[in-house]
């Protein structure tokens, strides 16, 4: 069963652009991770947030985690046509298996 | 290091047929886990192992099941192949077991097509 959804399902953008993409679950959590996956290939991991954090940095991106909202969200600042990609949100549930959402899919065009 | 190999990366098979998909881990991760990925259900956990034992299952008939050798390579086996077990089978890595604790390293998949 999904846990995470993310929102949008798509984004359009054009390059230099910030995109935000959301992610909602549905039940407590250790950490929420997000990944980027290019055109049906694997996954790669971004970033890990654990829930006793609020906010994170790596590079041009920016994760935010709001437990009481069951929430988080992913801002990748000025973009560029490589991050083309779809962007997963995925929970840990105490140490059970990461569940992913849908994800969204990110169209940086130049 | 050497990132997570998954192998063959391609397959065709026919409908009532079994698979067997092998993943090799990147150096010193000793958690595996696998996932189904297809258009419709999105990303599917199917099964994690950790130094041999399986530690999680999801929720797929026993048609799936899995392995984890003492170097800890991963198989994962579909008996009975149906149509819709046409999917991109990912394997990940981590450094220690307990599902999303820490960060996974996936491999580039294997495209099974069942026809």
């Amino acid at each position: 069963s999904q846990q995470g959804e993310e929102d949008p399902q798509a984004l359009s953008i054009q390059e230099g652009e910030n995109a935000t993409m959301n992610c909602s679950y549905k039940t407590s959590i250790n950490n929420l991770q997000w990944y980027r996956q290019n055109s049906g290939r694997g996954l790669v991991h971004l970033i890990l947030i654990r829930s006793n954090e609020r906010e994170k940095h790596s590079g041009r991106l920016r994760v935010t985690l709001d437990t009481s909202k069951k929430s988080s969200s992913l801002l990748i600042t000025a973009s560029r046509a490589a991050d083309t990609a779809s962007y997963f949100c995925a929970t840990d549930q105490a140490g059970t298996a990461l569940i992913f959402g849908k994800g969204t899919t990110l169209s940086v065009s130049s | 290091k050497a990132g997570v190999t998954q192998t063959p990366r391609y397959l065709i098979k026919t409908r009532g047929q079994q698979v067997t998909l092998s993943c090799s881990p990147i150096s010193g991760h000793r958690s595996v886990s696998w996932y189904q990925q297809t258009p419709g259900q999105g990303l599917q956990f199917l099964f994690e192992y950790f130094s041999e034992t399986q530690r999680n299952k999801g929720n797929f008939p026993g048609r799936f099941s899995g392995r984890q050798f003492s170097n800890s390579r991963s198989e994962m086996n579909v008996s009975t192949l149906e149509l819709g077990d046409s999917a991109l089978y990912l394997c990940a890595s981590s450094l220690a077991g307990g599902g999303g604790q820490y960060e996974q390293y996936f491999g580039p998949g294997t495209r099974l097509t069942v026809t």
